[in-house]
């Protein structure tokens, strides 16, 4: 069964600590995206990354930064919490084909305090 | 840029009611499209896809027609049940987005018995 694993389901942080969200795919992608889920607001792309060491910023990278040491993982670090970054983190994997679809996990619900 | 716009929710039925979704698309060439559906407290899961005009995803009783003509991918249902309550996704990915999966704002979908 393929598998994203994001580390944490919940986690409580206070304002201005530094922040990682872990994710471990087992299928051997290319690609890893970071997205945050708010409400009335969608999936908005914060980072993704197409190869061990290579990343681009998304669509509201602002606060954040990425690692991609390994294929399989991919973190999301919060440099310095704020209450504004407080929402849902989804990751998701996808091989480097156009049609195939992308596998998320489960999320991480972040608050910041 | 690409964009994806879905019918804002929530989306009240009773049970075996029929259910449509509407979501259109903005896209240069010729994306796929893809209908993903979270249910409470969980990520995201492929519900049904379609990679050229004309294709039609189908998945548990929905279904989904690509249009190219009218930029469209509406979700489909027959006969809803109380287990489809969930928040539906409707997303693309085109050449010129790297990779990227653009997602709609998501649609509520709340069936009663």
């Amino acid at each position: 069964d393929v598998k994203v694993t994001q580390s944490s389901r919940y986690l409580v942080k206070r304002t201005g600590e530094k922040v990682f969200l872990e994710c471990v795919q087992d299928m051997d992608h290319e690609n890893m995206f970071w997205y945050r889920q708010d409400p009335g607001l969608g999936l908005r792309l914060i980072y993704f990354s197409y190869d061990v060491k290579m990343k681009e910023k998304g669509d509201i990278p602002e606060g954040y930064s990425v690692s991609r040491e390994k294929k399989e993982r991919f973190s999301l670090i919060l440099e310095s919490a704020s209450t504004n970054q407080t929402s849902m983190y989804l990751c998701a994997s996808r091989s480097g084909h156009l049609n195939t679809e992308a596998f998320f996990g489960q999320g991480t619900r972040l608050t910041v305090v | 840029g690409n964009s994806v716009t879905q019918m804002e929710g929530p989306v009240t039925l009773s049970e075996e009611a029929f259910l449509t979704i509407n979501c259109t698309y903005t896209a240069t060439g010729y994306p796929s499209l893809f209908w993903y559906v979270q249910y409470p407290g969980e990520g995201l899961q492929l519900l049904l896809k379609a990679t050229k005009a004309d294709d039609k995803g189908s998945n548990k009783g929905f279904e989904a027609t690509y249009r190219k003509e009218t930029t469209s991918f509406h979700l489909e249902k027959g006969s809803v049940q109380v287990s489809d309550s969930a928040v539906y996704f409707c997303a693309l990915s085109a050449l010129s987005g790297f990779q990227k999966l653009v997602f709609g704002t998501g649609t509520r979908l709340l069936v009663s018995p």
